[in-house]
């Protein structure tokens, strides 16, 4: 069973344009969100993390919107640049216990056109 | 500078084989973490380890096992490797009750020819 539903699969943008990637979530007791970004050859990197309290997390050109009673959250990249080319994951887990576990999304592999 | 590091960038291997990816992290970190990527199925959690020689399974145990004798270091074992474990194989710490997240290797790539 797939907890955290990731779309679209692929997206691509001109430079200068807003990339949007929406992820669902089915379990209500989740209560931390990250995105990972991850370059060609190397390891998913930590982007921007949210967690349910608020409805909007913004670090420079990356925002995350996020609608608690949809059980929905989305990244946000404002100026898309050709640098930001890459796969993005999102994921979804329980803050609390020793042995927390990432639930990760499909991925999206997005291309920003030059 | 936090590192997680992975023995191997590139590994092939013949059927039946059995093949060992070591993960070694500098942070003194308790949660290890051992997952597969392949395309449109994202990252899967293969293992996880909370503490020395705990460990405990994730989504998809089944064909690996893994060991933890120290700390810094997580190995994933394929008893008998598969074309079905032709993968991405990535490695991840986590620091026990911070609010950081995962910090992840650069990964193995595994061809079972």
């Amino acid at each position: 069973q797939q907890q955290v539903k990731q779309s679209p699969q692929s997206l691509i943008v001109q430079k200068g344009g807003i990339s949007i990637i929406n992820c669902a979530y089915e379990n209500t007791a989740f209560d931390y969100f990250p995105w990972y970004q991850q370059f060609p050859g190397k390891g998913p990197a930590l982007l921007i993390a949210i967690r349910p309290d608020v409805s909007e997390k913004k670090e420079g050109r990356f925002t995350i919107s996020f609608n608690k009673s949809a059980k929905q959250f989305s990244l946000h990249i404002m100026d898309s640049q050709p640098g930001d080319s890459a796969t993005y994951f999102c994921a979804a887990t329980i803050s609390s216990g020793s042995a927390r576990q990432l639930t990760f999304g499909s991925g999206t592999q997005l291309t920003v056109l030059p | 500078d936090v590192k997680v590091t992975q023995s191997s960038r590139y590994l092939v291997k013949r059927t039946g084989e059995k093949v060992f990816l070591e993960c070694v992290q500098d942070m003194d970190h308790e949660n290890m973490f051992w997952y597969r990527q392949d395309p449109g199925l994202g990252l899967r959690l293969i293992y996880f380890s909370y503490d020395v020689k705990m460990k405990e399974k994730g989504d998809i145990p089944e064909g690996y096992s893994v060991s933890r004798e120290k700390k810094e270091r997580f190995s994933l074992i394929l008893e008998s490797a598969s074309t079905n474990q032709t993968s991405m194989y990535l490695c991840a710490s986590w620091h026990r009750g911070s609010q950081e997240t995962q910090y992840f290797g650069p990964g193995t790539r595994l061809l079972v020819l």
